[in-house]
């Protein structure tokens, strides 16, 4: 049972580049959602899914695309990239209401 | 504007001491309220949560003690020991955010040995 898992751990990326952050959990939790966390911030929603094929945004979601084809995975997508995605993301997943159990996040640098 | 504070950004106590972390928040439909803790570079791994209809709940050498009414709650850990240092997240939801959660900005804890 590895519960959430995310790769990569740490991404440098140039401005205007393009990538997915993976994440999967094996749980068979139905919700799932994504989180950037910055200084003083705590932590951001940026999108969330409370089922495969249902996704919906959150607080913080420009500049962020998301799908949901299966229960177990929740890529998070960045279009064009830029400075301001600098952060560290964590993907979260629960069942209803419940608390969520979080990956360990990735580090994204955007230069 | 933040629905959930953390006025203290940082906090150090003796260990063997209480810790007492705050959180106070501003929207009255949380009715739900969770505590997390953080070390550096893994993720948030949640400690207690409480609920509306009660006002404190335990669990070992934590406590968490929620005031509906100053809408404030609290975490208490007694005693305090090194292993507990770390980045401690306030978190609310309620009927109107669904599964979502609204998190504060976190408070630090340093436990002195």
């Amino acid at each position: 049972n590895a519960g959430v898992t995310q790769t990569p751990k740490f991404q440098v990326l140039k401005t205007g580049q393009s990538m997915t952050l993976q994440c999967a959990q094996d749980m068979n939790h139905e919700y799932m959602s994504w989180y950037r966390q910055d200084p003083g911030m705590g932590l951001r929603l940026i999108h969330y899914s409370v089922g495969a094929g249902i996704t919906d945004q959150g607080e913080v979601p420009n500049g962020y695309n998301v799908s949901r084809s299966t229960t177990e995975d929740f890529p998070l997508r960045l279009l064009s990239a830029a400075p301001s995605q600098t952060s560290v993301y964590f993907c979260a997943s629960s069942w209803p209401g419940d608390e969520q159990f979080f990956g360990p996040g990735t580090r994204l640098t955007v230069l | 504007d933040q629905q959930v504070k953390q006025n203290s950004p940082s906090l150090s106590v003796q260990e063997g001491r209480i810790s007492i972390l705050n959180c106070d928040y501003t929207n009255s439909m949380f009715d739900y309220f969770l505590w997390y803790k953080k070390y550096p570079a893994e993720g948030p791994t949640f400690l207690i949560s409480i609920s509306s209809i009660k006002d404190k709940n335990e669990d070992g050498r934590f406590t968490v003690f929620l005031n509906k009414s100053a809408k404030h709650l609290s975490l208490h850990i007694v005693p305090s020991q090194p292993g507990d240092s770390a980045v401690y997240f306030c978190a609310a939801s309620g009927h109107n955010y669904g599964q979502n959660f609204v998190f504060g900005p976190g408070t630090r804890l340093s436990v002195l040995p």
